[in-house]
């Protein structure tokens, strides 16, 4: 593909509920990560993956939070028993290596809850 | 924890003007900073990338300035249309964090024919 794509673009759950965002990124990028942005805000950093190690997961605010990269392409960003204040869009990021490489963002996951 | 500051949320200029757009920092000084662009539903995009050791980096009609003594980027858009009205972003990268950003919150840029 072209770019950083993302799954779904939008997405509603109700309290409590468990959710799965998707991201596809550019081909051969080693480099993974997500972020998420309030509105009105910049981006925050949650985590970081090289190939499928993830390197940084201090960004999580909670164990309800998790990331995966199984086979170092693909990656899902899970958050369970979601809560009102997880109402954010959630950004996916890819570049060729980590360090002062430009980051390729996809469009967005844009999470209401309920 | 890092703090970026972005001198407005807003700022609004006439078509042809330069745009000036201020990023501020505190504490850990970056090894990189960059700059993106976000139009609304859509996310950044990469523009421009300014090491700790340059002072100045052009590209097209855009011009970013580092100054790690007054730990200040400045933006500039030169000749400006409104097809430049978005919000921009400035992000720093400490080189120490595995390529994690550090990002503002953006001032909008409105520019009016």
């Amino acid at each position: 593909g072209a770019g950083v794509s993302q799954s779904p673009r939008y997405k509603v759950a109700k309290r409590g509920q468990d959710v799965a965002l998707r991201c596809d990124p550019i081909s051969g990028h080693v480099s993974l990560f997500w972020y998420q942005q309030a509105l009105g805000q910049g981006p925050e950093f949650l985590t970081y993956f090289q190939n499928e190690a993830q390197l940084d997961k201090s960004g999580l605010p909670s164990d309800r939070f998790f990331a995966e990269r199984p086979e170092g392409s693909v990656s899902t960003l899970k958050i369970q028993r979601t809560q009102q204040e997880d109402s954010a869009v959630y950004l996916c990021a890819s570049s060729l290596e980590a360090l002062n490489n430009e980051q390729f963002f996809g469009p967005g996951t844009r999470l209401t809850v309920l | 924890s890092q703090k970026i500051e972005q001198n407005s949320e807003a700022l609004n200029i006439q078509e042809g003007k330069t745009a000036t757009l201020t990023c501020n920092y505190t504490n850990y000084s970056p090894a990189y900073l960059q700059w993106y662009r976000q139009d609304p539903g859509r996310g950044p995009v990469f523009l421009l990338l300014i090491r700790e050791n340059e002072k100045e980096k052009r590209k097209e009609r855009l011009k970013v300035t580092f100054d790690t003594t007054l730990k200040q980027s400045l933006f500039h858009i030169t000749a400006s249309q409104p097809a430049d009205s978005a919000t921009y972003l400035c992000a720093l990268d400490r080189g120490s964090t595995l390529g994690r950003l550090y990002f503002g919150r953006g001032t909008q840029l409105t520019v009016w024919p």
